[in-house]
């Protein structure tokens, strides 16, 4: 099993839509849970950052964890063509390494 | 932008030639990281650095050695390049004081060819 899961894609939105990510981790004493964005050919970039079980909000972007189920998603309302990308999750190991997933592909067609 | 260079920013080697790749800092970070991403398999982490002259193993580590000689430097170093070792390498800083903090901060990235 994988230590941070997260389907491929590439998942496609309709422009205006609400574009869902998700993410799955096996490390149960993980505390801190990351959202990078990654452009093609550039560096990842990060967007959103979860610690506490629940929902956190930043414009039109929310991050919910859920340490039970031990999941993260990313939620992105009102979708824009600039929203394309590979979304990466990313979860702290060990206290120092950030482990992260193979990233999904998302497309937002105007 | 949280002061990161890497370079080269491109590199071509032959198999069997050693190759170094650099990553410079302004802001006095302690903890450093080297990652590689390959299609299908995401980031992986090489090695890191908690200080000068402090380094330990990622989980794709053979083949790859580190030197932290001032806080500002991390270099990576592929003792003899395969072609296995044709990637994109991404340098990172942790740039809270501890890494759970803040998540990461990367730089540009290496794009190394091996032919």
């Amino acid at each position: 099993q994988k230590e941070v899961e997260q389907n491929s894609g590439p998942l496609s939105v309709p422009e205006g839509a609400i574009a869902s990510l998700n993410c799955t981790y096996s490390d149960r004493v993980s505390q801190s849970f990351f959202w990078y964005r990654q452009y093609s050919g550039k560096s990842p970039e990060l967007i959103m950052s979860i610690y506490s079980n629940g929902d956190k909000e930043d414009g039109r972007f929310t991050a919910q964890l859920n340490k039970a189920s031990q999941y993260v998603s990313l939620l992105i309302r009102d979708s824009q063509p600039s929203d394309s990308a590979t979304y990466l999750c990313a979860v702290i190991q060990g206290a120092q390494k950030l482990v992260f997933g193979q990233g999904t592909r998302l497309t937002i067609n105007p | 932008d949280a002061g990161i260079t890497q370079s080269p920013r491109h590199k071509v080697t032959e198999t069997g030639t050693p190759v170094t790749l650099r990553c410079h800092q302004t802001e006095n970070h302690r903890y450093m990281y080297w990652y590689r991403q390959d299609p299908g398999h995401g980031l992986r982490l090489i090695h890191y650095s908690y200080g000068v002259k402090d380094t330990d193993k990622g989980e794709v580590s053979d083949g790859y050695s580190v030197s932290r000689s001032k806080t500002e430097d991390f270099l990576l170093t592929l003792e003899s390049a395969t072609s296995s070792q044709t990637s994109v390498y991404f340098c990172a800083i942790s740039v809270g004081r501890e890494p759970t903090n803040y998540g990461y901060t990367f730089g540009s990235g290496t794009r190394l060819t091996v032919v």
